[in-house]
């Protein structure tokens, strides 16, 4: 099990907006940041969010990230055929004195 | 370019040991904490152990800790993992990470190791 909470899959069709959601406790989405990381199949994980809500260089504004409470989302408009990938979230988890993930969101471009 | 290249995966016995190195370039090593993270293939990313940059702070899930030590090299741009009594759920994609959770974030292509008699 993880600690973080994402759902196992997600879908949309090209050009929508899906929303992939990241859920936690007060040790760890409560209380620090959270990034995002997308791995294409095959591929290492590539950051594509952190603080929350930032975006490294050259990942494109398509791509968005919010926090609210214990909880985090990331947000993907105008839906790619390139985007299928899965997407993990990850947040400092206090009991574990380390980095947590979620279980990772399997996207589908239909 | 930044570059993180993992090397020394391989077959392993259970109750065996293995190192695993991950050599870095393209970027001032010695200023980055750094990580191994383990990948289960068709699974999730688990976090296995953090060192800072001079290797004074270092860190490890309860799942690990006792049996693996990760160490680094600064004036060789390496960073090690050295594992001891390996277990057949021990079996996954290693992965060298730099600041998972900052800009900084920076994954290698990671090696494969496999405990299985």
């Amino acid at each position: 099990q993880s600690v973080l909470t994402q759902s196992p899959s997600a879908s949309g069709t090209p050009g929508q907006s899906v929303t992939i959601s990241c859920s936690g406790r007060s040790s760890n989405i409560g209380s620090h940041t959270v990034s995002w990381y997308q791995q294409l199949p095959g591929t290492a994980p590539k950051l594509l969010i952190y603080s929350d809500n930032q975006r490294p260089s050259g990942v494109p504004d398509r791509f968005s990230g919010s926090k609210s409470g214990t909880s985090a989302s990331l947000a993907i408009s105008g839906l790619q055929s390139e985007d299928e990938a899965d997407y993990y979230c990850a947040a400092w988890e206090d009991s574990l004195i380390g980095p947590a993930f979620g279980g990772g969101t399997k996207l589908t471009v239909l | 370019e930044e570059q993180l290249v993992e090397s020394g995966g391989g077959l392993v016995q259970p109750g065996g040991s293995l190192k695993l190195s991950c050599a870095a370039s393209g970027f001032t090593f010695s200023a980055y904490w750094m990580h191994w993270v383990r990948q289960i293939p068709g699974k999730g990313l688990v976090w296995v152990a953090r060192i800072n940059t001079d290797g004074s702070i270092i860190s490890y899930p309860d799942s690990v800790k006792g049996r693996f030590t990760i160490s680094r090299d600064n004036a060789k741009n390496t960073l090690f993992l050295q594992m001891n009594s390996l277990r057949a759920e021990d079996t996954a994609v290693y992965y060298c990470v730099r600041e998972i959770l900052t800009s900084q974030g920076f994954w290698g292509q990671g090696t494969l190791v496999t405990v299985s008699s």
